[in-house]
């Protein structure tokens, strides 16, 4: 298995523009996660789907973040617009109907 | 509610000496309990986990943790560190299936040749 794809793995974009970043989950995990990773603030959860329903959303920072989970094989975390405090490193985690979050690469994104 | 601490964020060991990184939870159920590892510029990858069986539990690359209810701890050891060791742990917490994690802020191990 491939693992869990991210993409892009780097951004560099300008404030104000629309990101896009990309998941593919492990074929066969139900459940998605996306994260974010700063020094100041360590790793935080921002929202995760189980079934590709959102099950809790109470990390998203503000209105200016959204994600979509349209199927079971695709995910997206978007932000528009972007901010230069929004630079990150944001990682998608899967899990299969058992316990362990199995981890992308991540994605760096930073904003000028 | 849930919560991890770890307990020092930054860890020095020699090349050949004991490893030992620092996590306690808190938790209203019985927990699932998580060690990864992040090497730089790399996502997180799953050490090893506590659920509910032994509570001695062997992971890879040589480390093991330890469940213990009494002191609500899951410590990280290891008997000889490598230089290929240094990276940054995170200690989580779960309830269990599908279920979110609460992860703690991360300890970064150097190993000091």
């Amino acid at each position: 298995d491939a693992g869990v794809i991210q993409s892009p793995r780097h951004e560099v974009t300008e404030m104000g523009q629309e990101v896009t970043l990309r998941c593919k989950p492990i074929s066969g995990h139900n459940s998605l996660f996306w994260y974010r990773q700063t020094m100041m603030r360590g790793l935080e959860l921002l929202i995760y789907f189980n079934n590709n329903v959102p099950i809790d959303d109470s990390g998203m920072p503000e209105d200016r973040f959204s994600a979509k989970m349209p199927n079971a094989s695709f995910s997206t975390l978007k932000i528009q617009p972007s901010e230069p405090r929004d630079s990150a490193v944001y990682f998608c985690a899967s899990s299969p109907s058992t316990d362990t979050q199995y981890f992308g690469p991540g994605t760096r994104l930073t904003v000028l | 509610a849930q919560s991890v601490t770890q307990l020092g964020s930054h860890v020095s060991v020699s090349e050949g000496a004991l490893v030992l990184l620092r996590c306690n939870y808190s938790s209203s159920v019985p927990p699932y309990l998580f060690w990864y590892v992040q090497y730089p510029n790399q996502g997180l990858q799953l050490l090893l986990k506590y659920t509910s069986a032994a509570t001695l539990v062997k992971g890879i690359n040589g480390f093991e943790a330890e469940f213990k209810k009494s002191e609500t701890s899951f410590h990280l050891t290891k008997p000889s560190a490598h230089m290929s060791d240094a990276a940054e742990y995170f200690c989580a917490v779960s309830e269990g299936t599908g279920n979110q994690f609460y992860f703690g802020t991360g300890t970064s191990l150097t190993v000091i040749p």
